[in-house]
């Protein structure tokens, strides 16, 4: 069955770091999409991505975070320069069709920010 | 406020018991699905709907609009069923890629 690959599974880093998450979603998917929960909280939605540009973005994806597909298969997170609050599961997750359309979630990348 | 709300918080069944877990949402969706986060975090979907009802295997799950409310029901229920099972909405009121998530429901299924 078809997955959404993410990696790194678990990354630590130092505040102030720079941060990549990578996703590989689903090849015939069209819509990506990032989410975060930090531990012990409810998922929330960061941002939707469509047609090589965000469709939309939560109060939560400021200037810090970006977003890019930069070849057919990757889609990225950035965290520029990465706060204690920033520490949470991420979630990448992909869906053939915007609007009301099943998607399927990637295993998650940890990030630790110390 | 457009909210999404899940009860009860946590469950412990013993195996082959009936489980309900529900959800309900404040305004008007497009629609709700349901999902299940294993132990290690990973997020699987389980349910896409919109009205009326759907099955899969031992797993039932039911939308009802006017009273804005939703059900997740498992039917002889196993351990390996022990997870945490998210309600996740998408509200008119918002744009179309945009999910609301409940705060989830932590089922722990005994022997």
């Amino acid at each position: 069955e078809p997955e959404v690959t993410q990696t790194p599974s678990h990354q630590v880093t130092q505040m102030g770091q720079e941060v990549i998450l990578r996703c590989v979603p689903i090849s015939n998917h069209l819509y990506f999409y990032w989410y975060r929960q930090i531990l012990g909280q409810k998922v929330e939605f960061l941002v939707s991505f469509y047609n090589n540009e965000i469709s939309e973005k939560s109060e939560i994806f400021d200037d810090q975070f970006s977003v890019e597909r930069p070849d057919g298969s990757n889609f990225t997170l950035k965290i520029r320069s990465t706060k204690l609050e920033d520490s949470a599961m991420y979630f990448c997750a992909s869906s053939e069709k915007g609007g009301a359309n099943v998607l399927t979630f990637g295993a998650g990348s940890r990030l630790t920010v110390l | 406020k457009n909210e999404v709300e899940q009860s009860p918080q946590n469950l412990t069944a013993q195996e082959g018991e009936f489980i309900t877990i529900n959800c309900s949402y404040s305004v008007g969706i497009s629609a709700l699905h349901w999902l299940q986060q294993h132990p290690g975090g990973g997020i699987v979907s389980l349910f896409m709907l919109s009205s009326g009802k759907k099955k899969h295997g031992r797993l039932i799950a039911t939308i009802n609009i006017q009273e804005k409310h939703s059900s997740l029901h498992i039917t002889a229920s196993h351990p390996r069923d022990s997870a945490v099972y998210i309600c996740a909405v998408r509200f008119y009121t918002g744009t179309a890629s945009k999910l609301t998530f409940g705060t989830g429901t932590r089922l722990q299924v005994m022997l």
